[in-house]
């Protein structure tokens, strides 16, 4: 079975400053990882995945994130916080194992991000 | 390319009223699936489909109908709505990337 955890309810930044949220995961096989983004009253919005390779992944509005096998973790990053990076954050995981793969994705509950000017 | 569209963005309904939640894409997606949204609880998957004609129940199905006739479309029904089905909606397609596309969810009050 796949599960993902994100430990953290809420993250505070201020503006300018590194910020991480984090994300970690359970699998059997390996890990197809996800993260989404969630503006208000909207559906989610894809940032970037890893399925294999380079362990760092750069994704979209200069966010990336560090996938690290020992720890089982995930984490989301950005060198400098903007006020508009507020905002509800998913993590989601799939095993490779989880055999012809239609049920998707698993995600977390979602850290909301703020960022203060 | 509208991608996912969803209908309506709102409802109401009435304990024990039926509805369904319309839901297509414009992307050729094999895979779509209907989560529901609420606070504290992430998403939590309803059903999913694999294509047209195949669908399977997720995490939470009860109280929960779908069908996939066409590779565009997959609606949800609600057979007999209540309270615990408030919520948001999403449906979200996807191909072997397992990349989801998102529509932009209904928003459903059941009194």
């Amino acid at each position: 079975a796949q599960s993902v955890a994100q430990p953290e309810d809420q993250v505070n930044v201020a503006e300018g400053n590194p910020l991480t949220v984090k994300c970690t995961y359970s699998v059997s096989g390996n890990p197809y990882l996800f993260w989404y983004v969630q503006y208000p009253n909207r559906g989610l919005q894809f940032l970037l995945k890893y399925i294999t390779g380079d362990n760092l992944v750069k994704g979209s509005y200069g966010f990336e994130a560090e996938f690290n096998k020992s720890q089982t973790s995930f984490h989301l990053k950005k060198p400098s916080a903007l006020v508009s990076d507020s905002a509800l954050y998913f993590c989601a995981v799939r095993d490779s194992d989880s055999g012809g793969g239609a049920d998707g994705l698993t995600f977390g509950k979602g850290t909301h991000l703020i960022i203060q000017p | 390319n509208a991608g996912v569209t969803q209908t309506p963005k709102f409802q109401v309904l009435k304990t024990g009223q039926s509805m369904t939640l319309q839901c297509a894409q414009d992307m050729n997606h094999e895979y779509m699936s209907w989560y529901r949204q609420d606070p504290g609880m992430g998403l939590r998957l309803i059903h999913y489909s694999v294509g047209a004609g195949i669908t399977d129940q997720g995490e939470v199905p009860n109280g929960y109908n779908v069908s996939r006739s066409t590779t565009e479309d997959f609606p949800l029904r609600l057979l007999s709505a209540a309270p615990s089905q408030t919520s948001v909606y999403f449906c979200a397609s996807w191909d072997i990337s397992y990349e989801q596309y998102f529509g932009p969810g209904t928003r459903l009050t059941v009194t």
